[in-house]
C-alpha cells in the first residue's frame, strides 16, 4: 500500500445499527494514524490520535483500533444517530512530520 | 485561542488574477499545513512547514502555486496567474507536535471564472 486508502467510500445506515469502516496505510515510516469527523460545511475535526501497535481508543459510541504490523485501522460506531452522520477520515503522520489523508468514508444514517 | 484562523473566508476572482489566501495558525503549534479540498481527491496535501520552515511541497500541483511562512504566526499561498481549475476549499492546519491532533481553519472557497 502506498497510500491511505480508506473502505468504503460511502455507506447508509439505519438509526440504531452498529457500523464500521478501514483505513490501510503503509506499514513502513509509520508514526501515527489518525480519525476525523468532517460534517458539511465545516472544518475537519479530531476523534483519535493512535501511535502504538494493538492501541484502541474510545470516545462515547464511537471506537478504533490500529495494527501498525499490518498496516490497517478500524473505526466502529455503536447504535448509529443521525447526528453521526458526516465524512470519516484517516490520515497518517509519515515520518513525524508529513500528515496525508485518505478520501474519507461518507457515513449516512438514515432515520 | 481563536483557532486556526484563514482570510479570506471566499474568493472570487477573474481567470489570470493573482490570489492569495492567508493563514494564522494556532499560537505554539510548529507544523503548518496547507490542503486543498476536491471532489476527485479528497484532501490533498499541498506543502508543509516545520518551524516556519518548508519541508515537502511536492503536493503542490504547479509553479503558479507557492507558499511562505515568514514568521510562526502567519502563512500565505498565493497563485499567479490562476484559473478556473484551481476553484476548490483551501485549508490550513497546525498542530503542536508530530503525535497529536491537527487542527483545521474554515478554510477559503475559492472561485475562479
Amino acid at each position: 500500500i502506498l497510500n491511505v486508502e480508506q473502505s468504503p467510500q460511502s455507506l447508509h445506515v439505519q438509526e440504531g445499527d452498529s457500523t464500521n469502516f478501514t483505513c490501510s496505510f503503509p506499514s513502513s515510516n509509520f508514526y501515527a494514524l489518525h480519525w476525523y469527523r468532517w460534517e458539511t460545511a465545516k472544518s475537519p475535526e479530531a476523534l483519535f490520535v493512535m501511535t502504538l501497535n494493538g492501541d484502541e481508543k474510545k470516545k462515547g459510541r464511537i471506537s478504533a483500533t490500529l495494527n501498525t504490523k499490518e498496516g490497517y485501522s478500524y473505526l466502529y460506531i455503536k447504535g448509529s444517530q443521525p447526528e453521526d452522520s458526516a465524512t470519516y477520515l484517516c490520515a497518517q503522520t509519515e515520518g513525524a512530520q508529513k500528515l496525508v489523508f485518505g478520501q474519507g468514508t461518507r457515513l449516512t444514517i438514515n432515520p | 485561542d481563536a483557532g486556526v484562523i484563514q482570510s479570506p473566508r471566499h474568493e472570487v476572482t477573474e481567470m489570470g488574477q493573482e490570489v492569495t489566501l492567508r493563514c494564522k495558525p494556532i499560537s505554539g503549534h510548529n507544523s503548518l499545513f496547507w490542503y486543498r479540498q476536491t471532489m476527485m481527491r479528497g484532501l490533498e496535501l499541498l506543502i508543509y512547514f516545520n518551524n516556519n520552515v518548508p519541508i515537502d511541497d511536492s503536493g503542490m500541483p504547479e509553479d503558479r502555486f507557492s507558499a511562505k511562512m515568514p514568521n510562526a504566526s502567519f502563512s500565505t499561498l498565493k497563485i499567479q496567474p490562476s484559473e478556473p481549475r484551481d476553484s476548490a476549499v483551501y485549508f490550513c492546519a497546525s498542530r503542536p507536535t508530530a503525535n497529536t491532533e491537527a487542527f483545521f481553519g474554515q478554510g477559503t472557497r475559492l472561485t475562479v471564472v
